[in-house]
This record gives C-alpha cells, structure tokens and sequence, in this order.
C-alpha cells in the first residue's frame, strides 16, 4: 500500500538553526515525485520543494534542501538557518503513476521557531 | 499571492444541502486538482483534471463531482452533505499535467451544521 510516514508530530527549533524534518514513504513503485508543502497558521498551502525517484542529485530551494536516501525510502526536508517565519505545519507527500497519478499525503509535522 | 482563486472563502449549510465550490487557476495552468483538509482524515487527494479532462481520481465520495469549464476555471459539487464533510477545502492548479509544483488557493472551509 502507498504510504507516507512524519513520525514527529512537533518540533522546536532555535532561530537561525538548522532544522531536518523526518519523511518515510513506501511503494513499489520505480516511478514517483516527492514534495514537501508548508501550511502557515493563516491556512494556506505552499510548495517547497521536489524530488523525483530518477533525480540523482538532492533537491534545493533556496534554504530547503532534500535530503533523498533512496535504498531507505526517505525524503527528509532540511531548513537551514530557521527563520521566525517558518513556524508552519509541514507535509511531505508522494506522486506515483499508476495509469493516473496519485497523491498522498503525510499527518504533517508542526515546526516552532524559537526566538 | 498564488494567483489560484477560491470563492467563497467560507461556507456554512445543513446537512443533506448541496453546495458548489469553484477555483479559478492561474492564467494559463491547465491543471487544477482538489483536495480536503480534515481533521481525522489529514490531507486527502480528490481530483485532477488537465484542460477539461478527468486525470486522476484520489479519495473523492461519488457524493462529490467535479469539473472543468472551457475556460480552465473548475467546479466541486457537494451534494447529500454530512457532518463529516466539513473540512477545508483547496484548489491547486499547474502548468502542465506533469508539473510537480501545483500553486495553491487560500481554500474554501465549509462548516456542515
């Protein structure tokens, strides 16, 4: 079964820290897209960041990099030099194609920023 | 500003009642997917359609229809309401049907009394 898997329902963090939020997923898939969204408090969805299964080097976007370890099956997301702003909920998710594509989603992980 | 519009922004309507959610993408995307935001159930895929045609299929209720116009703007028809459809409800849309970013609205929360 398709699966996505954020073990940490919450995280702390000092500002201006690096910060690696935890992203496991299963299928069997040889073909799929990893994503990470960010939620704010304000309800709105934001991507981040993708990595597709056949990328042989790791994302990055700006301060978020993917942390992509195939033979584990994890896709963990690395904020570096954390900013108050980035307090926000955090989805990882996972594309396959299986004749259509499909979407699931992670529980999400809440990240506090700490001044 | 995403430029993925959702109207309305809040909705409120009894049980049993149908209610129409629409999503205007950004100009020129093709794509625009739906998705629900509860809390028992997390982030749910529902429907994608690419320049008017049904893509993928995701956790959608037969309930619940969706389509897009012509114009690219979509629709989300919720009919036979329950207590359990509330839930926040996001339109995202895309370029391409292959485009992995999908730009998302500030979604619809809809409040089933």
């Amino acid at each position: 079964a398709q699966k996505i898997t954020q073990t940490q329902p919450g995280m702390f963090v000092q500002e201006k820290e690096a910060v690696t939020l935890d992203c496991t997923y299963d299928t069997s898939d040889q073909s799929y897209g990893l994503f990470w969204y960010k939620q704010p408090s304000s309800g709105e969805m934001i991507f981040l960041i993708y990595q597709g299964s056949y990328d042989e080097q790791n994302a990055t976007e700006g301060r978020y990099s993917l942390n992509f370890q195939k033979a584990r099956k994890s896709a963990n997301l690395v904020i570096s030099a954390s900013q108050l702003g980035d307090s926000a909920m955090y989805f990882c998710a996972m594309r396959e194609y299986l004749g259509t594509y499909k979407y699931i989603f992670g529980t999400g992980t809440r990240l506090k920023v700490l001044a | 500003d995403s430029g993925v519009t959702q109207t309305p922004k809040h909705l409120i309507t009894a049980t049993g009642q149908r209610v129409t959610l629409r999503c205007s993408p950004r100009s020129g995307d093709l794509s625009v997917y739906w998705y629900q935001q509860s809390l028992d159930q997390g982030l749910q895929f529902l429907i994608h359609y690419y320049n008017g045609e049904e893509r993928a299929k995701g956790n959608i209720l037969e309930r619940f229809s969706a389509q897009q116009f012509p114009d690219l703007h979509s629709e989300l028809n919720l009919s036979s309401l329950e207590l359990g459809d509330s839930a926040l409800y996001f339109c995202a849309s895309s370029p391409t049907g292959r485009a992995p970013e999908a730009f998302f609205g500030q979604g619809t929360r809809l409040t089933v009394v």
